[in-house]
């Protein structure tokens, strides 16, 4: 049973336009949030985080929403750039939960094209 | 400062055979994980740590082995190796778990 969905396997949008990923998560219980930006061959690296008792965070063209009614949260990209182009990972975790780390989406394949 | 540092960054082995995957990192974090990432699958844990001499089994540990004798180090055990196993693994680490992880840059593993 999926806890954290991205249901977009792949997204192509326009440079310059804004990139919204989607992602969607089951377990109430999770109240930390993290997106992570992967290119081809290298390992997963960070990009921008939430908490729970926050509903958004900005770090420069990147702005990450959290609805927790919905339990959705979305990654905002503005503008998008040709070097976005990669697979996002969105993850959660539940610190009360147990140590057993981050939970991860399948991943979203952002293709920006120019 | 290294960060995450994993090795090999390949490797190709035969069914039946062992080998371990090596991870380090320098920033003296406690939490460390295995991940392995498969095509449609995302990343799934295989072995956490939260300290040295504490070692708990993850979401897909079956066939894997784990130490961590010291803080910085966190080796991963294929103890016969099956073509099951064939993907790419990624290491990580956090200053605690629950944070923000950081990962290593992978070990690409073909068992034929």
């Amino acid at each position: 049973d999926q806890q954290v969905k991205q249901n977009s396997p792949s997204l192509s949008v326009q440079e310059g336009r804004i990139s919204i990923l989607n992602c969607d998560y089951t377990n109430s219980m999770f109240d930390y949030f993290l997106w992570y930006k992967k290119y081809p061959a290298e390992g997963p690296t960070f990009l921008i985080s939430i908490s729970s008792i926050k509903d958004k965070n900005e770090d420069g063209r990147f702005t990450v929403f959290l609805n927790k009614s919905a339990k959705h949260l979305s990654l905002h990209i503005v503008p998008s750039q040709p070097g976005d182009s990669a697979v996002y990972f969105c993850a959660a975790s539940d610190p009360g939960g147990g140590a057993d780390g981050l939970t991860f989406g399948k991943g979203t394949h952002l293709i920006i094209q120019p | 400062n290294a960060g995450v540092t994993q090795t090999p960054k390949f490797q190709v082995l035969k069914t039946g055979q062992s080998m371990t995957l090596q991870c380090a990192q320098d920033m003296n974090h406690e939490y460390m994980s295995w991940y392995r990432q498969d095509p449609g699958m995302g990343l799934r844990l295989i072995h956490y740590s939260v300290g040295a001499g504490i070692t708990d089994q993850g979401e897909v540990p079956n066939g894997y082995n784990v130490s961590r004798s010291t803080t910085e180090d966190f080796p991963l055990r294929l103890l016969s190796a099956a073509p099951s196993q064939t993907s790419v693994y990624f290491c990580a680490s956090s200053r605690k778990w629950g944070e923000t992880q950081y990962f290593g840059p992978g070990t690409r593993l073909l068992v034929l």
